[in-house]
Formats: C-alpha cells, structure tokens, sequence
C-alpha cells in the first residue's frame, strides 16, 4: 500500500453532469498528478498541483479543473461529461520533484 | 477488480524463467525513466528507475536496460514468479511529469 487513497472507488454519471474525485497525500508530499487511465492504455497525464498552485497540465480541455488543500489533498473535478470520459482517474504524490510517485488505486468513472 | 489489460500486447512465461519487457520511448529530453507494474483493480506501483546518465541499473531480480541511441528500454525480471503477472509500463519524465507507453501484458504460468 502506498498510503495515498482516493474516492469513491466507482462512480457511475450521465452525460453532462458534473463529478467530483478526490485524492488524499502520502505524508509529507507536496506535489500532486493527476492521471486518465481509459482500458487498455497507459495513464495519461491531466494536470499537477504543487503547493496548492497548477504546475503543469497535459493535453486535457479546461472543463477538467483541480484543487490541492494546505493538507496537500486534492479534488479533480470535471464538468460537461462526454462517454470517453469513462476511464480510471488516478492520482499520485510525491515529494518536490522527486520522480518516484506513489499512486491511488483510482477512482473508476463511468459515464452514460 | 477490473482489467487494464485489454487489448496489450502479452508475454507468456513458465515460472522460474527469465522476462523481458521492452519499451520504446520518444523524448530525446527525458532525464528519468521508469518501469511500474500495474495489478488489475490497482494503481501503478514503482519498480525501479534508471537516470537519462546510466545504461543499466538493478534492483532485486529486476534489471532495466537503457539504449539511448535507439531509445530504447527493458525491463529483465529474473526467476518470474506467478506474483509477477501484471501490466508492466514504461514511463519518461520530460519536465517532472510522467508519460506512459502503451504496456506489456505479463503472464506467468506455474
């Protein structure tokens, strides 16, 4: 285990709607990714927040939005969901930039 | 737990054989390259790494192979053991964040 969790666990939404996930931190890291994960596919990266700041966003339209909290948690949320937002959306932590991230479970979307 | 394996290309092994996984990356700028292991219903898990500077580097029964002129990876898994059955990516960290390649099946047969 890695200590980082995430919830819920699974989620089932209907075009359009809005969703909130949410990730908690490893102790002692300030630096969260965020990650889409569709079946069959290595994890593509959406954004990152470090100290409560976005430090970095991948190739993801701005209804995908974020949070990081002084306890270094985190929210994705989402808005307008299209079907391909179906995937797993996974968060890791890690400690400045160190490149060994410790990932969540994930949180499995599903939009009808 | 659900698959993430749909559709990956797969290695089949017996147990006690040798592995390899091969990866093929893009950013010339990457300065970080590493290998998870992903088990169904689970998040990636770290395996080990190797810096842009190295050519090789090993863990405890893993190895990772580094061929920069060809941009190239592998990953060596001695002595596979069923518990070894997962996704297994390779990851490059351009600018502090990881992109993925596509995945390896791994299945190891008793």
């Amino acid at each position: 285990e890695t200590g980082v969790t995430q919830s819920p666990t699974h989620l089932i939404k209907t075009r359009g709607q809005q969703v909130t996930l949410r990730c908690s931190s490893q102790s002692g890291h300030n630096t969260v990714s965020w990650y889409q994960q569709a079946l069959g596919q290595g994890p593509q990266f959406i954004f990152q927040y470090y100290r409560e700041e976005e430090n970095g966003r991948g190739n993801f339209p701005p209804r995908f939005s974020g949070l990081q909290f002084p306890n270094y948690s985190s929210e994705l949320n989402v808005n307008a969901l299209e079907l391909d937002d179906s995937a797993l959306y996974l968060c890791a932590t890690h400690r400045d930039s160190y490149n060994e991230q410790f990932f969540g479970p994930g949180t499995r979307l599903t939009v009808l | 737990g659900e698959s993430v394996g749909l559709h990956l290309p797969t290695l089949s092994v017996q147990e006690g054989d040798n592995s390899i996984i091969n990866c093929a990356y893009s950013n010339s700028a990457s300065d970080y390259f590493i290998w998870y292991k992903q088990e169904s219903g689970k998040g990636p898990q770290f395996i080990i790494d190797i810096r842009s500077n190295m050519d090789k580097r090993q863990g405890q029964r893993v190895t990772v192979l580094l061929n920069k002129t060809v941009k190239h990876l592998s990953l060596q898994i001695a002595a596979t053991q069923p518990g070894d059955s997962a996704v297994y990516f390779c990851a490059e960290t351009p600018a502090g964040t990881l992109t993925f390649g596509k995945g390896t099946m791994l299945l190891v047969s008793p």
